[in-house]
């Protein structure tokens, strides 16, 4: 069964600073990779998806990267902003969708 | 993106009586739908995994016989939880894919209290 794993369980940074998310999956077998933002309370809000032939998708301040052989996910944030404070998730995908406990962000104003 | 419409969002209901959730895709063919359970400060738990036409794959521990999932259609899934309890008062989501290899669309979830 895929696990994934997300480092660090929470963050909190000062407004402006460049920070960087982990993902780490077991079965580097996978179709596609997903990150997500979950506001709490609320559902999930898709943020990028990587193809498992791809190795970086950029959506303005984002950045995601997948290393598959070695079963490694990093998404970047740049700038980072009071309201990009959220939980961040990753999901595999193969048969199932799995995903990891998610890193809870704080930016400090 | 594709649109994956969940309902109810907000449902209340007694213990020992039975909620029926729909996910619905509206704009695409869902091959696969996924559902899954959220406690709070969790993560997402995969409940379930459905295909079109076929019997729904449970994760370990997950009673199949209490969280009823049916696929019937290309554009519909619905999950009942029968015979409820307090401790399945959690968020439910569902989620949506073309193929096995295309992005999954997620509904907005359904918060569920058993009392």
């Amino acid at each position: 069964k895929q696990e994934v794993t997300q480092i660090p369980a929470a963050l909190s940074v000062p407004e402006g600073e460049n920070l960087v998310l982990n993902c780490s999956f077991t079965d580097s077998a996978i179709y596609n990779l997903q990150w997500f933002r979950q506001d709490p309370g609320k559902g999930l809000t898709s943020l990028l998806l990587i193809q498992s032939s791809q190795r970086e998708q950029t959506s303005g301040r984002l950045n995601a990267s997948l290393d598959k052989s070695s079963g490694r996910s990093t998404l970047y944030i740049a700038a980072s902003q009071p309201g990009d404070s959220a939980t961040y998730l990753c999901a595999v995908r193969l048969s199932d969708m799995r995903f990891g406990a998610g890193t809870r962000l704080t930016v400090k104003p | 993106g594709a649109v994956v419409s969940q309902h109810p969002s907000r449902v209340i209901c007694k213990s020992g009586t039975s909620v029926k959730i729909e996910c619905r895709s509206l704009d695409f063919q869902a091959t696969t739908m996924f559902w899954y359970r959220q406690f709070p400060k969790q993560s997402l738990m995969l409940m379930a995994t459905s295909n079109e036409g076929s019997k729904a794959t449970y994760e370990q521990g997950v009673e199949k016989d209490k969280f009823l999932i049916n696929h019937a259609s290309l554009t519909l899934s619905t999950l009942t939880v029968t015979s409820a309890h307090p401790e399945d008062s959690s968020f439910y989501i569902c989620s949506a894919s073309g193929t096995a290899d295309t992005e999954a669309f997620f509904g907005q979830g359904t918060r569920l209290t058993v009392v």
